[in-house]
C-alpha cells in the first residue's frame, strides 16, 4: 500500500526565512510525485510533478527535487502570501489514483 | 478556459439523508476522480472514472457511488448519510493517468 509521510506537521517562518518541507513516500512504482498548495476552504493548485529521482522543478520562489525515497520543496526567501497548506501525494504506475500526505501548514509572518 | 466546476460549493444536510455532488471536468479531459478531504488531514482516493467507466475506488463504504456521463461530467452520490461524511469532496480532472490532475474548489458538505 503507497504511503506519503509529510513534515513537519506545521511550520512558521520569518518573511524572509528560507526553509525546506519534506515529504517520504513509499510506493512499488512510482510514475509520478506531486506537490499542491492549498489555501483555507479552496481545492489544491497544481505546483510540480516530479517523474524520477535526481528530477528538479523550479517555479518563483519555491524548488522541488526528488529521490527514491522522499522529495523537498524548498522555499526560498518566502513572502506572507506563500502561507497555505502544502500537499505531497504520489501515484503509481499500476494505479489511478493519487496518494496524498496529511499536509505543512505554513505560515509567513511579515 | 473554464477551470473543474464542481457544484454546490456548500451544502447542508441531515443523517440519513441522500446527496448528490456535480463535477464538470475541464474541456478536453476525460478522466474524472472523487477525493473526501477531512478537516486538517490530507484528500482521501474516492473513485476515478475514465471514458464513463470505473477505473479505481477506494477504501470507502457501498453508500458512495458515482457516474460518468457521455459528456464527461460526473456525479458523486452518497446514501444514508452519517455525521462522519461531513468533508470537503473534491473533483479532479485529467486526460488521463499520469498527465496530472487539476482540483476544483470542492463541495463543502457537513451533516447534521
Amino acid at each position: 500500500e503507497d504511503q506519503v509521510t509529510q513534515s513537519p506537521e506545521a511550520l512558521r517562518l520569518q518573511e524572509g526565512e528560507s526553509s525546506s518541507l519534506n515529504c517520504s513516500y513509499t510506493v512499488s512504482g512510482l510514475r509520478g510525485l506531486f506537490w499542491y498548495r492549498q489555501d483555507p476552504g479552496k481545492g489544491p493548485e497544481f505546483l510540480f510533478t516530479l517523474y524520477s529521482a535526481g528530477e528538479e522543478k523550479e517555479k518563483e520562489r519555491l524548488k522541488a527535487t526528488l529521490t527514491k525515497k522522499e522529495s523537498f520543496l524548498h522555499i526560498t526567501a518566502p513572502k506572507p502570501e506563500d502561507s497555505a497548506t502544502y500537499l505531497c501525494a504520489v501515484e503509481e504506475t499500476s494505479g489511478s489514483r493519487l496518494t496524498f500526505g496529511e499536509g505543512t501548514q505554513l505560515t509567513v509572518n511579515p | 478556459d473554464a477551470g473543474v466546476t464542481q457544484s454546490p460549493t456548500h451544502l447542508i444536510k441531515t443523517r440519513g439523508q441522500h446527496v448528490t455532488l456535480r463535477c464538470s471536468p475541464i474541456s478536453g479531459h476525460k478522466s474524472v476522480s472523487w477525493y473526501q478531504q477531512v478537516l486538517g488531514q490530507g484528500p482521501q482516493f474516492i473513485f476515478q472514472y475514465y471514458e464513463k467507466e470505473e477505473r479505481g475506488r477506494g477504501n470507502f463504504p457501498d453508500r458512495f457511488s458515482a457516474r460518468q456521463f457521455p459528456n464527461y461530467s460526473s456525479e458523486l452520490n452518497v446514501n444514508a448519510l452519517l455525521l462522519g461524511d461531513s468533508a470537503l469532496y473534491l473533483c479532479a480532472s485529467s486526460l488521463d493517468a499520469g498527465y496530472g490532475y487539476t482540483f476544483g474548489s470542492g463541495t463543502r458538505l457537513t451533516v447534521v
